[in-house]
């Protein structure tokens, strides 16, 4: 079974931009997770999507949002580029089944912002 | 109080010996706790999870040791091996899949 693919894997974009990020979850599994990776704030919960319902969000601001298809796949937009959004933003797929809370990782899409 | 503090910070290990990684918290809510694995330029792996119901999980040369009325949990690996040498993480959630993260410890066993 195929694991979490994100696209793109890395991004270079300008202050001010606004970028996109693809999740595709593994076959099955219906709850995507964002988190953002950065050397200094660690990984941190950016939100929660279920049956293309926002279920958990982190404190973020609101220029960090997300959204989940009849798939399963996500995508996690970020408007207005600031330089401190350069980060690791690693997606997570769970099969939201009883009570596992199991979550599996993609490679994650490294973003630097210049 | 939904931090996760974990230790040591870095962590250097003679090949065949134990590494040891420990993490605490304060959220008593708290009752799935996972410890990941990651290596640079890979998303983290699940490698073993523990509910606050058990004292210890293994799995192969990963052990979770968990005390409940100290709110502390920690990762053994037994026999470590260069192949080991990484980033883990611990990790605590309540009934959610919103991941409190802790800080890392970067783990490196010499040959």
């Amino acid at each position: 079974k195929a694991g979490v693919t994100q696209t793109p894997r890395y991004l270079i974009k300008t202050r001010g931009q606004q970028v996109t990020l693809s999740c595709s979850p593994i076959s099955g599994h219906r709850s995507v997770s964002w988190y953002q990776q950065t050397p200094g704030q660690g990984l941190q919960f950016l939100f929660e999507y279920f049956s293309e319902t926002q279920r958990n969000k982190g404190n973020f601001p609101g220029r960090f949002s997300g959204r989940q298809f009849s798939n399963s796949r996500s995508e996690m937009n970020v408007s207005t580029l600031e330089l401190g959004d350069s980060a690791l933003y690693l997606c997570a797929s769970s099969l939201s089944v009883g009570s596992t809370y199991e979550q599996y990782f993609g490679p994650g899409t490294r973003l630097t912002v210049t | 109080q939904q931090q996760v503090k974990q230790s040591p910070q870095s962590l250097i290990v003679q090949k065949g010996g134990i590494s040891i990684i420990n993490c605490a918290y304060e959220n008593t809510a708290f009752d799935y706790f996972p410890w990941y694995q990651q290596f640079p330029g890979k998303g983290p792996a699940l490698l073993i999870a523990i509910r606050p119901d058990v004292s210890e999980k293994k799995e192969g040369r990963f052990t979770i040791s968990f005390n409940k009325s100290a709110k502390q949990f920690s990762l053994h690996i037994m026999d470590s091996q260069p192949g080991d040498s990484a980033t883990y993480f611990c990790a605590a959630s309540a009934g959610t899949y919103k991941y409190i993260f802790g800080t890392g410890t970067r783990l490196k066993v010499l040959a």
